[in-house]
């Protein structure tokens, strides 16, 4: 399967711990990006790479989030200290960019259940 | 934030009929993209429309974009129980950058036998 992968599918924790999500994109893609979807709501975007650059982040991103991209493959998105209002569907995408925002590529997200 | 409103927020029709979505921004854009997203699952991409153009069409899906009232619209035609899902507009910056799409609300579809 070479589409945009998303590791774990489903994480439950408990208040106070850290986890982490990983992002395969699809590999001739340059950017990537994450965002965070609520029940009932759009995807709401929280940050985005173009190659290993973090070009923009949202203000949805509080210092307890960190996301990074090594190496302009895969990414990582670390939530620490978490709390109930975490709890989401953490949605990766790709794309080839960058001369313009064309379509994007999303994986099948990452579920975060904070107890 | 939310960049974009749909209309209605939830939309129910029988097999067979046709169902229209509209979108309605706040700011230019270069482009408008329409995605899909079952429940539970990623979104897929379904059609992009430019600024410069007026419509669009790709198998049963017809979208029009008029950039003077800043709105949109997703026509399905001849619905199928498989189109049940969510369909979300979404926007980009419009300034040049080429950075993110900014999504709207959604419009849950639901199209019964």
């Amino acid at each position: 399967d070479t589409g945009v992968s998303q590791n774990p599918r489903h994480k439950i924790t408990k208040r106070g711990q850290n986890v982490t999500f990983r992002c395969d994109p699809i590999s001739e893609h340059n950017r990537l990006y994450w965002y965070r979807q609520t029940l009932g709501q759009g995807p709401e975007f929280l940050t985005y790479f173009q190659n290993e650059a973090q070009l923009e982040k949202s203000r949805l991103l509080s210092d307890r989030f960190s996301a990074e991209r090594p190496k302009g493959s895969f990414s990582t998105l670390e939530i620490q200290r978490t709390e109930q209002g975490d709890s989401a569907m953490y949605l990766c995408a790709s794309s080839l960019g960058p001369r313009n925002t064309g379509e994007l590529f999303f994986g099948e997200g990452s579920r975060l259940t904070v107890l | 934030s939310q960049q974009g409103e749909e209309d209605p927020q939830a939309l129910s029709i029988q097999e067979g009929e046709n169902a229209t979505m509209n979108c309605s921004y706040k700011t230019s854009i270069n482009n408008l993209q329409w995605y899909r997203q079952n429940s539970g699952r990623g979104l897929v991409h379904l059609i992009l429309i430019r600024s410069n153009e007026r419509e669009k069409h790709s198998g049963r899906l017809r979208v029009t974009l008029d950039t003077s009232k800043k709105s949109s619209s997703l026509l399905i035609t001849a619905s199928r129980a498989a189109d049940t899902a969510s369909y979300f507009c979404a926007t980009d910056a419009g300034d040049g950058t080429a950075s993110k799409l900014t999504f709207g609300t959604g419009t849950r579809l639901q199209v019964t036998l």
